[in-house]
């Protein structure tokens, strides 16, 4: 299982939006409508933001919003806060009960 | 309240083997769907999924590293344990136990605060 591609970095000022990518492959991302999205601040332990492509948990801003085309997932955070600053992951079933994260963005607010 | 507290040594020696364990409250492991998995990662880098054990006591890993991991559980004190033979610098990292709240949801709502092992003769 190689890992998702999302792209190093994105920034964008207060207010504005962003998305970032995640792609995968037809094994992974392209068969389940089964990818997630993680936030974490530094140091701190990865938190749910996104599951089963465009669902969010209860408390999880509804800025946070995800999305699915083909073999690439997105994450678009809009209305971009300082605090959204963060370093996000995708993760996408991979059948057999196994799991493929992405390579991981940096989100800078500007 | 669901938690997931890691626990094991902070330094291991290369080619010992290192062993791990998540202790959980608020769910338990033989809940039909319940799962508990492991992840990791390497100072200034990315997640990679280590293993996963379900509440049926089925076991999957990485494929890269499934020589190496091995998964198990203890319902009755509310623990998964993950083994990882053969400990390499290059598996220094801060090892995760997040849940699975349960299959078909595949994926991980609560996670621990993680705890670091570094791998240094």
């Amino acid at each position: 299982q190689s890992a998702l591609t999302q792209p190093a970095s994105v920034s964008g000022s207060p207010g504005q939006s962003i998305t970032i990518s995640c792609t995968g492959t037809s094994s992974d991302v392209g068969s389940y409508n089964l990818v997630s999205w993680y936030q974490q601040h530094p140091g701190k332990a990865p938190k749910l933001m996104i599951y089963e492509v465009s669902k969010r948990p209860s408390g999880v801003s509804n800025r946070f919003s995800g999305s699915k085309s083909g073999n690439t997932a997105s994450l678009t955070i809009s209305g971009l806060q300082a605090e959204d600053e963060a370093d996000y992951y995708c993760c996408s079933y991979a059948g057999s009960s196994t799991f493929v994260f992405g390579t991981g963005t940096k989100v800078t607010v500007l | 309240q669901v938690t997931l507290r890691e626990s094991g040594p902070a330094l291991v020696k290369p080619t010992q083997t290192l062993t791990l364990t998540c202790t959980f409250s608020g769910f338990s492991l033989s809940t039909s769907g319940m799962c508990v998995s492991w992840i990791r990662q390497p100072p200034g880098k990315a997640l990679e999924w280590l293993a996963l054990i379900d509440w049926d006591d089925d076991k999957y890993y990485s494929t890269s590293l499934k020589t190496r991991l091995t998964i198990s559980k203890d319902t009755s004190k509310n623990q998964v344990v993950l083994t990882m033979t053969n400990m390499d610098p290059v598996d220094t990292a801060t090892y995760y136990c997040a849940r699975i709240r349960g299959v078909p949801h595949f994926f991980f709502d609560i996670w621990g605060q993680g705890t670091m092992v570094t791998v240094s003769s």
